[in-house]
């Protein structure tokens, strides 16, 4: 068990410009998440996985965010034309169907995007 | 000492103390609670979980309660040591368009003093 691993660690970019984050699950984990997390809050569901299906979306998740799962594995979530507000702690987070139901989430230590 | 979920966020004990944290979940299809602990800079970190059958559970050195009546959870540490320290998240879940989608309270800061 190698953990799920989250590139880059951190990311300071401009405001306006895009950003790509990477998540690689463990890899015997099915179902993959994306959460966010501001100080002083608990981790925010913005999308959900279930091998290369997204399945479940956040209705507060703006149009200018996108991920993809393209065979399963790994995972990238892309943050277009980022805002000050996009600022936050990206979290992501891999369990598997267990036989008696659901799994606890294992996290990343994520990636902390700064927009300036 | 006791913590009363989101209205006290911050719990301090003294090392070798018994820690409650307290959790009030909102969802009464809620069916699967998992608590975890994260540090500083890192992410949250597994550490128990209890089924909706059940209504206590025990680890090593923590003990999680479930009273559904209620839809109150509480994490017990015993002997609380200052490697403990961290923010505690309770998370529950149920199933929405036939998905499971963890939801996260707002978590509890938990200080031990040495």
């Amino acid at each position: 068990d190698t953990g799920v691993s989250q590139n880059p660690r951190h990311k300071i970019t401009k405001r306006g410009q895009n950003v790509t984050f990477r998540c690689d699950p463990i890899s015997e984990h099915n179902r993959l998440y994306w959460y966010r997390q501001t100080l002083g809050q608990g981790p925010e569901f913005l999308t959900y996985f279930q091998n290369e299906a997204q399945l479940e979306k956040s209705r507060l998740l703006s149009d200018r965010f996108s991920a993809e799962r393209p065979k399963g594995s790994f995972s990238t979530l892309e943050i277009q034309r980022t805002e000050q507000g996009d600022s936050a702690m990206y979290l992501c987070a891999s369990s598997r169907t267990g036989v008696r139901g659901e799994s606890p989430l294992h996290f990343g230590n994520g990636t902390r995007l700064t927009v300036t | 000492g006791e913590s009363v979920g989101l209205h006290l966020p911050t719990l301090s004990v003294q090392e070798g103390d018994n820690s409650i944290i307290n959790c009030a979940y909102s969802n009464s299809a809620s069916d699967y609670f998992i608590w975890y602990k994260q540090e500083s800079g890192k992410g949250p970190q597994f550490i128990i979980d209890i089924r909706s059958n059940m209504d206590k559970r025990q680890g090593q050195r923590v003990t999680v309660l479930l009273n559904k009546t209620v839809k109150h959870l509480s994490l017990q540490i015993a002997a609380t040591q200052p490697g403990d320290s961290a923010v505690y998240f309770c998370a529950e879940n149920w199933v929405s368009g036939g998905s499971y989608i963890p939801t996260f309270g707002r978590g509890t800061s938990l200080i031990v003093h040495p």
